[in-house]
C-alpha cells in the first residue's frame, strides 16, 4: 500500500501562476521529501524536509511539513512550462533500516 | 546522466517468459531500491537491499525475486511472465545517511 497520497491527482495552470501540491502520510516519519518525474523518465530529487523542520525553500520551490497532521505541501511559484511533470511526495523513515515509499503523484501541466 | 545505470532499457517478451533487469548504483550508494511503475500510476515499493542484503520487501510477487552481489550491483529477475507485469521498473541507490534516492532511467518491460 502506498503511504503517501497527494492531492490533487492532476493540476492545470497558466504559466506564472502558483501551483500547490499537497500528501498526506499515514505513519510517523524521519523526513519527507519530493520528487519530480517527467513523462517517463526517471525521478528526480527536488527537496527533504525533515520531521523537526516546518518550512523550507529552494529556488522558486517551498516545501512545508506538518507531522501532527501528518501532511506536506509543496508550492511552485511563478510557474514555467518546463516545470509540466508528475511530482511524488516520499516518506522516510528507520525501523532497524532506511525505507522510502512514495505517494502516487500529482500531474502538473503549466500552459504556456 | 544520474550515475544508477539500469540495463536493458526497453524489454519486450512474451507470457510465460522470464527476464532480469539490471542496476549498478551510484558510486558510493550502498542502498539499492527496486520500484515498478505501470501507465499512469505511482511507484510500487518492491525491494530494497543495502550492502547485499535485503532490508525490505513491498509488494513484490513471489514470481520476482532480485538480489544485490558483493560489487553492490543488483538483478531484479521476473519469471512466467504476465501481461499486467508490463511496466517500467526503476532502479534507486542511496547512501547510508539521508533517505535521498537517486533513479535510474528505468527499464520499460512490454509483454505481450
Amino acid at each position: 500500500s502506498q503511504q503517501g497520497e497527494e492531492d490533487p491527482q492532476a493540476l492545470s495552470i497558466q504559466e506564472g501562476e502558483n501551483a500547490t501540491m499537497n500528501c498526506s502520510y499515514k505513519t510517523s516519519i524521519n523526513n519527507l521529501q519530493w520528487y519530480r518525474q517527467n513523462s517517463g523518465r526517471g525521478l528526480v530529487h527536488l527537496i527533504l524536509i525533515r520531521s523537526n523542520e516546518r518550512e523550507k525553500h529552494s529556488g522558486r520551490l517551498r516545501v512545508t511539513l506538518d507531522t501532527s497532521k501528518k501532511s506536506s505541501s509543496l508550492l511552485i511559484t511563478a510557474s514555467r512550462a518546463a516545470d509540466t511533470a508528475s511530482y511524488f511526495c516520499a516518506t522516510g523513515y528507520s525501523g532497524g533500516y532506511q525505507k522510502v515509499t512514495f505517494g502516487i503523484g500529482t500531474k502538473l501541466q503549466v500552459i504556456p | 546522466d544520474s550515475g544508477v545505470t539500469q540495463t536493458p532499457k526497453h524489454l519486450i517478451t512474451a507470457t510465460g517468459q522470464r527476464v532480469t533487469l539490471r542496476c549498478s548504483p551510484r558510486s558510493g550508494d550502498l542502498s539499492v531500491y527496486w520500484y515498478q511503475q505501470s501507465l499512469d500510476q505511482g511507484l510500487q515499493f518492491l525491494i530494497q537491499y543495502y550492502n547485499g542484503e535485503e532490508r525490505a520487501k513491498g509488494n513484490i510477487l513471489e514470481r520476482f525475486s532480485a538480489q544485490q552481489f558483493p560489487d553492490l550491483h543488483s538483478e531484479l529477475n521476473l519469471s512466467s511472465l504476465e501481461l499486467g507485469d508490463s511496466a517500467l521498473y526503476f532502479c534507486a541507490s542511496g547512501g547510508a545517511g539521508a533517505n535521498v534516492l537517486t533513479f535510474g532511467a528505468g527499464s520499460r518491460l512490454t509483454v505481450l
